[in-house]
């Protein structure tokens, strides 16, 4: 079964750069969340996004951006990059913004050097 | 705001034997849903059960079961049968419905090892 794609898988990038991640949900999956989780830390919730239009947010900071295009993928970018964005960004996806039936993606672990 | 508490940052057991975890949280909401991920060395967050508050009886999934004591705010896991894939970092975690603003509070998680 399909299930949902992040990528890259793994990012490494130098401080002040600016870096993108994304996320392929589900088929007929129409509501993406974004979660960071640091070194050692439990995740974080980042964003949500449901039919393209951002639906919560949370911790997420100023330099993060984030989108849902049409074809319901969504892509998080990150500017001026910090060591501390060093982390596992999690998506996951589901149906009808029903998180009960949300499944995550296997992460894009990024480093900043 | 809620929060979700582990207490036990690390646990072991022995192959075959059961291990409990332990998960509360606080919140003051009636209605809410209880989640445990597992997360093993690959890091993929996978879903082990789930509980709906407003269900007295408690979930099992297999090998997987929780207590869930709502009056109390509790919420372990307990493994029967450990397997060594069963190795993992545990985590609970809380949602409260809120339609369309969904996200999860992580408690801080368990280290399990089992061991052959």
């Amino acid at each position: 079964a399909a299930g949902v794609i992040q990528s890259p898988r793994h990012l490494i990038k130098e401080k002040r750069e600016t870096a993108t991640l994304k996320c392929y949900p589900i088929p007929r999956h129409d509501t993406v969340y974004w979660y960071q989780q640091g070194p050692g830390q439990d995740p974080q919730f980042l964003i949500s996004f449901y039919e393209k239009m951002q639906s919560d947010k949370g911790s997420i900071p100023d330099r993060f951006s984030a989108q849902q295009f049409s074809d319901y993928h969504s892509e998080l970018n990150m500017s001026s990059l910090e060591l501390g964005d060093s982390a596992l960004y999690f998506c996951a996806t589901s149906k009808s913004r029903a998180f009960i039936s949300a499944f995550f993606g296997q992460g894009t672990r990024l480093t900043v050097v | 705001a809620q929060t979700v508490t582990q207490s036990q940052p690390e646990m072991s057991v022995q192959e075959a034997e059961t291990v409990t975890l332990s998960c509360t949280y606080d919140t003051s909401e009636s209605n809410y849903y209880l989640f445990w991920y597992k997360q093993p060395p690959s890091r993929q967050m996978i879903l082990v059960i789930r509980q709906e508050a407003y269900k007295q009886q408690n979930a099992t999934e297999n090998r997987f079961s929780v207590n869930f004591q709502k009056a109390a705010k509790s919420f372990s896991l307990k493994i029967s049968d450990s397997q060594l894939g069963d190795t993992a970092m545990y985590f609970c975690a809380f949602m409260k419905p809120q339609g369309g603003s969904e996200k999860l509070v992580f408690g801080k998680g368990t280290k399990l090892t089992v061991n052959p």
